[in-house]
């Protein structure tokens, strides 16, 4: 089993709506969450942390559920420049150790 | 321009040679890592670097090695490159005052192995 999982999709989903995904975690120890953005062929983007008590920044807003060890991303009123792959990000400090999800693929359609 | 930089962006070689990648940055970090990227399998860590005179394997070392020259440089070796070394190669960098996973990431450089 992987220590991060998420839904490789691909969403395909209309201009202007809201989409959901989530990342599984497994290692209880992980201290730090992250939401990276990658566009085809390019490097990873930090899209934004991720925290107990939520974190939102305009469309997106991202939450960590501690007891069912997942973290989530939504995005309202998708835009189709929101279209690209959505990369979760585990970190555990003791270990200075970072673990990476295969990323979910989002296609936003006009 | 951008704070991490990696070259070549793009290489074809043969089976059997010797090829460096390198990297540098602008952004002060201690902190530096090498990824490969296979399509569906995500990010996977090769070696990373807390200082200049600090050198880890990570999960996919086998076939590559790493040189940190100084704390803004750390290059990445095939030393006889292989087939299945084809990918998409990633430098990042950290801040060790940050939070352990927020990385900034060079443009890649996409190697393939004939």
């Amino acid at each position: 089993r992987k220590e991060v999982e998420q839904d490789p999709g691909p969403f395909n989903v209309p201009e202007g709506a809201t989409v959901a995904f989530n990342c599984t975690y497994s290692n209880s120890a992980s201290q730090s969450f992250f939401w990276y953005r990658q566009d085809c062929r390019k490097e990873p983007k930090l899209l934004m942390s991720v925290y107990s008590s939520g974190n939102e920044d305009g469309r997106f807003t991202a939450q960590l559920n501690r007891a069912s060890q997942y973290i989530s991303l939504l995005i309202r009123d998708s835009k189709l420049s929101d279209s690209a792959t959505y990369l979760c990000v585990a970190g555990y400090s003791s270990a200075s150790k970072i673990i990476f999800g295969s990323g979910t693929r989002l296609s936003i359609r006009p | 321009d951008a704070d991490v930089t990696q070259t070549p962006r793009n290489r074809i070689t043969k089976t059997g040679k010797r090829i460096m990648l390198e990297c540098s940055q602008t952004k002060g970090h201690d902190r530096m890592y090498w990824y490969r990227q296979d399509p569906g399998l995500g990010l996977q860590l090769i070696y990373y670097s807390f200082d200049v005179k600090d050198i880890n394997k990570g999960e996919i070392s086998d076939g590559y090695s790493v040189s940190r020259q100084a704390q803004a440089k750390f290059s990445l070796s095939l030393e006889s490159a292989i087939p299945n070394q084809t990918a998409l190669y990633f430098c990042a960098t950290s801040d060790p005052r940050g939070a352990v996973g927020e990385l900034f990431f060079g443009e890649g450089s996409r190697l393939t192995v004939l």
